[in-house]
């Protein structure tokens, strides 16, 4: 497709499951961004992709949280034995470039988000 | 650190003015807005490095102050269509993690016809 595709869009766990959600990020594109938005929050960070290596995982609020991205194109997003307060939009975001913040050209193209609630 | 952004919410009619303001307490290296409509993607509206520039995108532009470390989003003639929140983005600098953006709470904006 022609933009970032994320799924599930919309997702219900039970307290203690495990949840994975996926990224397919534009075709070609470099970097992979995941960031996690509360509900009348901005997105916040979790972590970064550059191909198939994870170059910053700072923002992944703990070891329950794993992402992966082998071939560097498709992304998971794996929340191990979710809470309560997992629940919140996942974004993913991808960009041809390799850095943002010396690139006038670094726009960062965002899916609609995968909605996580757990129960 | 959070950029912190105002106003909060801004409600306006159809070809009205409004300002977005976008500042940090940490000294930075570019501002990148973003605009996100309810259930939609955010979608890139523009960057601004450092130097002080002022860029236009149609009737919406913006400015940034490195020395004060403030951005400006400016909204002319409001059409129906710029209604949704408008997320600023920070980076601190050209270093190792130029790739990470700091967003802020974001401001609603709601145009009435």
């Amino acid at each position: 497709g022609a933009g970032v595709s994320q799924s599930p869009r919309y997702k219900v766990a039970k307290r203690g499951q495990d949840v994975a959600l996926r990224c397919d990020p534009i075709s070609g594109h470099v970097s992979l961004f995941w960031y996690q938005q509360a509900l009348g929050q901005g997105p916040e960070f979790l972590t970064y992709f550059q191909n198939e290596a994870q170059l910053d995982k700072s923002g992944l609020p703990s070891d329950r949280f794993f992402a992966e991205r082998p071939e560097g194109s498709v992304s998971t997003l794996k929340i191990q034995r979710t809470q309560q307060e997992d629940s919140a939009v996942y974004l993913c975001a991808s960009s041809s470039r390799r850095g943002l913040a010396g690139d006038r050209t670094g726009e960062l193209f965002f899916g609609e988000g995968s909605r996580l609630t757990v129960l | 650190q959070q950029p912190v952004q105002s106003p909060q919410a801004v409600i306006l009619r159809e070809g009205e003015d409004a300002v977005i303001n976008c500042s940090s307490s940490k000294a930075l290296y570019s501002v990148h807005w973003y605009r996100q409509k309810h259930g939609e993607a955010p979608v890139f509206l523009m960057i601004l490095l450092k130097g002080g520039e002022q860029k236009g995108h149609d009737k919406i532009s913006a400015s940034f102050n490195e020395k004060k470390q403030q951005s400006s989003l400016y909204l002319t003639a409001s059409q129906l269509s710029y209604s949704g929140t408008y997320f600023c983005g920070t980076s601190q600098g050209m270093g190792g993690s130029n790739y990470k953006l700091t967003f802020g709470k974001g401001t609603l904006l709601t145009v009435n016809p």
